[in-house]
């Protein structure tokens, strides 16, 4: 079946720092890729999308490219704010009624 | 504001007792989704309506059920709950189609004692 592996965290940075949260999967076909952010207390939000191989996504600075060669979809962020602190996951739909398939999620914690 | 609506936010149960989760989704989406979010299985996927009739189920025990009414709001019912089903409990909504990103409501945390 569908899996999302993401990198193991918590990951802590200053403020202005470069971020990667490496994510990889498992699918047959061709799925579209995701990544959800977790505000504290909130729900998800979808940060950015990509729904073929080569597509780059990219939303409030964040981006991440559909490598289908590499089976990845690492998120990227050139400098990060205090405010995206948060819980970030990567997740796939496949074939089936567009159910995501989540990674176990990246506490993401950046400080001043 | 993902426009999908849950209610409550949240709810304390004891064991053996059944509980009703409701989501309403985004203006216009056929397609409804609940999941589950725990500290030891993260996020995983219980199950799809579209328009009315289940479409997909995941991981989902016997004892949990859902439904979609014809004005597209769902409900989640679980009973004989245990201590292991505390949790967040999220629905989501979509255009159906798996290019169609899902849009989370805030979900409802279950906490049964």
């Amino acid at each position: 079946g569908n899996s999302v592996t993401q990198m193991e965290g918590p990951v802590t940075l200053s403020e202005e720092a470069f971020l990667t949260i490496n994510c990889t999967y498992t699918a047959t076909g061709y799925p579209s890729l995701f990544w959800y952010v977790q505000y504290p207390g909130e729900g998800l939000q979808l940060l950015l999308k990509a729904t073929k191989a080569d597509d780059k996504g990219s939303n409030k600075g964040f981006e991440a490219t559909y490598r289908k060669e590499t089976t990845s979809f690492h998120l990227e962020k050139g400098s990060v704010q205090v405010s995206d602190s948060a819980v970030y996951f990567c997740a796939l739909t496949g074939t089936s009624y567009g159910k995501l398939t989540f990674g176990q999620g990246t506490i993401l914690t950046v400080h001043p | 504001d993902s426009g999908v609506t849950q209610t409550p936010k949240h709810l304390i149960t004891a064991t053996g007792q059944r509980v009703t989760l409701r989501c309403s989704p985004r203006s216009g989406d056929l397609s409804v989704y609940w999941y589950q979010q725990s500290l030891d299985q993260g996020l995983q996927f219980l199950i799809q309506y579209y328009n009315g009739e289940e479409r997909a189920k995941g991981n989902i025990l016997e004892r949990f059920s859902a439904q979609q009414f014809p004005d597209l709001h769902s409900e989640l019912n679980l009973s004989s709950l245990e201590l292991g089903d505390s949790a967040l409990y999220f629905c989501a909504s979509s255009v159906v189609g798996q290019t169609y990103e899902q849009y989370f409501g805030p979900g409802t945390r279950l906490t049964v004692t």
